[in-house]
Parts: C-alpha cells; sequence; structure tokens
C-alpha cells in the first residue's frame, strides 16, 4: 500500500522567512505532483515532477523530486502572506505496465505565514 | 472552457437518504476520479475510473456507487447516507495517468449528513 506522509503538518512562519515542506512515499514512483488549496476552495496545481532529480520553481516555490530517497521537498523563500494556504503532495501508484490508478495523497501542511 | 463541474455544492441530507453528485468535465480527459476530503486526513479516493466503461474502487469505496456515464460524466451515489459521509467531496479528472499529467479538480460538494 502506497503511503504518503507530509511534515510538518501545520507550519506558522513569518514574512521574509525560507523554509521547506518534506514530502516522503513509501514505494517506487517517479511522478509527484504539488497542490494548493485555499480555505474553502478547491485544489490547485502548482507543480509536476516526472524524474528523479526534476525541479521546478515557480515565483518564491521551488519543488524537486529524489525518486531514490523517495522523498520531495517544497521550498519556500521569502515567504509572503499570499503563500498562506493548505499544501498537498501526490503520488502516482505506478504498475509495471505502466499504468496507474488516483493518486494518493499526503495529509496536507497547513502554512500561515504572519507578518 | 469550465474544467471540471460539480453540482451540487452544498447538501445537506438525513441519515439513510439517498443523493447523487454529479460531476462533468469539458476537457476530453479519459480518467476520472472521485475524492473525500475530511480534516486532517487529507484526500482519500473513493472510486475512480481510467477510462469510459470502467470504474475501480479505491481506498474508502464502502457506501458508495459509481457510474460513468460517458466520457464527460462520472456520478457518485450514496445509496443511504450515515453521519460517517459528512465531508467534502471533489471530482478530479486527467488525460491518463500514462501521460504524466495532473488531475483538475472540481469546486467540491460539501455535504452534511445529519
Amino acid at each position: 500500500e502506497l503511503k504518503v506522509e507530509q511534515n510538518p503538518l501545520f507550519l506558522s512562519m513569518q514574512e521574509g522567512k525560507n523554509y521547506t515542506i518534506y514530502c516522503n512515499y513509501s514505494t517506487t514512483s517517479d511522478r509527484l505532483y504539488w497542490y494548493r488549496q485555499d480555505p474553502g476552495k478547491s485544489l490547485e496545481s502548482l507543480f509536476v515532477l516526472l524524474s528523479n532529480g526534476a525541479v521546478k520553481q515557480e515565483g518564491r516555490l521551488m519543488a524537486s523530486l529524489d525518486t531514490k530517497a523517495r522523498l520531495s521537498t517544497l521550498h519556500i523563500t521569502a515567504a509572503v502572506h499570499d503563500l498562506s494556504a493548505t499544501y498537498f503532495c501526490a503520488v502516482d501508484k505506478m504498475y509495471s505496465g505502466g499504468g496507474a490508478d488516483g493518486l494518493t495523497f499526503g495529509k496536507g501542511t497547513h502554512l500561515i505565514i504572519q507578518p | 472552457n469550465a474544467g471540471v463541474t460539480q453540482t451540487p455544492k452544498f447538501q445537506v441530507l438525513k441519515t439513510g437518504q439517498s443523493m447523487t453528485l454529479q460531476c462533468a468535465q469539458d476537457m476530453n480527459h479519459n480518467s476520472m476520479y472521485w475524492y473525500r476530503q475530511d480534516p486532517g486526513m487529507g484526500l482519500r479516493l473513493i472510486y475512480y475510473s481510467a477510462s469510459e466503461g470502467t470504474t475501480d474502487k479505491g481506498e474508502v469505496p464502502n457506501g458508495y456507487n459509481v457510474s460513468r456515464l460517458n466520457k464527460r460524466e462520472f456520478s457518485l451515489r450514496l445509496e443511504s447516507a450515515a453521519p460517517s459521509q459528512t465531508s467534502v467531496y471533489f471530482c478530479a479528472s486527467r488525460f491518463s495517468p500514462g501521460t504524466n499529467t495532473e488531475a483538475f479538480f472540481g469546486q467540491g460538494t460539501r455535504l452534511t449528513v445529519v
């Protein structure tokens, strides 16, 4: 059974600081996704990471994937209040034929950025 | 371009009542999914449809049924609602798992069972 663990689950930080959210998963996969969710809203895709060593950046957010360690990180640089949200990582459970079923999600990291 | 549309957005049911949550996508995606989101639990997969004509159970299928009506539409039915089914339900779609694309989500249905 594929398990996806995020930490921390809750993070309160000040504007201007840097921090990293970690996402570990339990079985082989080279496809990992990061989503953002604002309170009461749907999920918005942030990053798609499809290979070992993949790195994607968008503004103050940077995501990376290490498939050997089964670890992805979401790094926040010089945080601003607008980045306050819940961030989820999700992993595809791969099958030998190359197919996959639904994404398995971590429990989410609730991020609050204070002035 | 509406993306993934869910109806209704809110619903209150009494225990034992039935209802169907509707989902439609206009992105020509092959795969569609139903998730539930509960506080502190992330999103858990209820059922999915890898392609038109197929459906499979996910992590938490008990108490639910699904129908892939056509390529666009994937409905979720609660035959006899229970308070444990109080949750936010999200429908999602993507081209297919093999094409390495992310899933796109609807706006959610907030269901309360009393």
